[in-house]
């Protein structure tokens, strides 16, 4: 089942924080984090497999809540740079299926 | 090392067509995604192979199909193309089945266009 992301789009100025979340339904395995550039295919951002898992990226880290089955993904003092669709996908222990959800635009401005 | 290598990289093509595209994963990955994506719906998950098995299958309609060769690489065929099948198709490969462990390297993609 697709994860539901939030909020749909977030405008930025550089230096600023922002945090984008990710929820299932679904008990899940894994969460990956996507970014996407306009013209340009997702690159893998980081992977979170266990509850309470936090991984770092540059300055964007992400934390994955196994009980809830939420993660979010966290940008701090945002850079020019990390403008862009983010998205996560979601890996279920059922069926083994993987989603992505919408995506996040993020705007970051000068 | 090489990326995901996907051709071509624009296709336009009449209603009612076939088309078939190609992806050839990073050397040593043995999982093959492929996505449509589209600006209204997002990243939508076409099917999976592992081992020239298909693993899983997405919501789309048996125009769709697709498959993996020996060495890994995979095409994908839809057959009588239709306006609303115009889309990034975007392949992506991992060295593991379903990611575990590393996530997913994107393909450049293919855009088609159906006129």
């Amino acid at each position: 089942q697709q994860p539901v992301q939030s909020p749909q789009a977030v405008i930025l100025r550089e230096g600023e924080d922002a945090v984008i979340n990710c929820s299932s339904s679904k008990a899940l395995y894994s969460v990956h984090w996507y970014r996407q550039k306009h013209g340009e295919a997702p690159v893998f951002l980081m992977i979170l497999l266990k509850g309470g898992e936090q991984k770092g990226h540059e300055k964007i880290s992400a934390s994955f809540n196994e009980k809830k089955q939420q993660s979010s993904l966290y940008l701090t003092a945002s850079q020019l740079s990390y403008s862009g669709t983010y998205f996560c996908g979601t890996e279920e222990y059922n069926f083994n299926k993987f989603y992505f959800g919408s995506g996040t635009k993020l705007n970051v401005k000068p | 090392k090489a990326g995901v290598t996907q051709t071509p990289r624009y296709l336009i093509k009449t209603r009612g067509q076939q088309v078939t595209l190609s992806c050839s994963p990073i050397s040593g990955h043995r999982s093959v995604s492929w996505y449509q994506q589209t600006p209204g719906q997002g990243l939508q998950f076409l099917f999976e192979y592992f081992s020239e098995t298909q693993r899983n299958k997405g919501n789309f309609p048996g125009r769709f199909s697709g498959r993996q060769f020996s060495n890994s690489r995979s095409e994908m065929n839809v057959s009588t193309l239709e306006l609303g099948d115009s889309a990034l198709y975007l392949c992506a490969s991992s060295i593991r089945f379903r990611g575990t462990g590393g996530g997913y390297t994107f393909g450049s993609g293919t855009r088609l266009t159906v006129v």
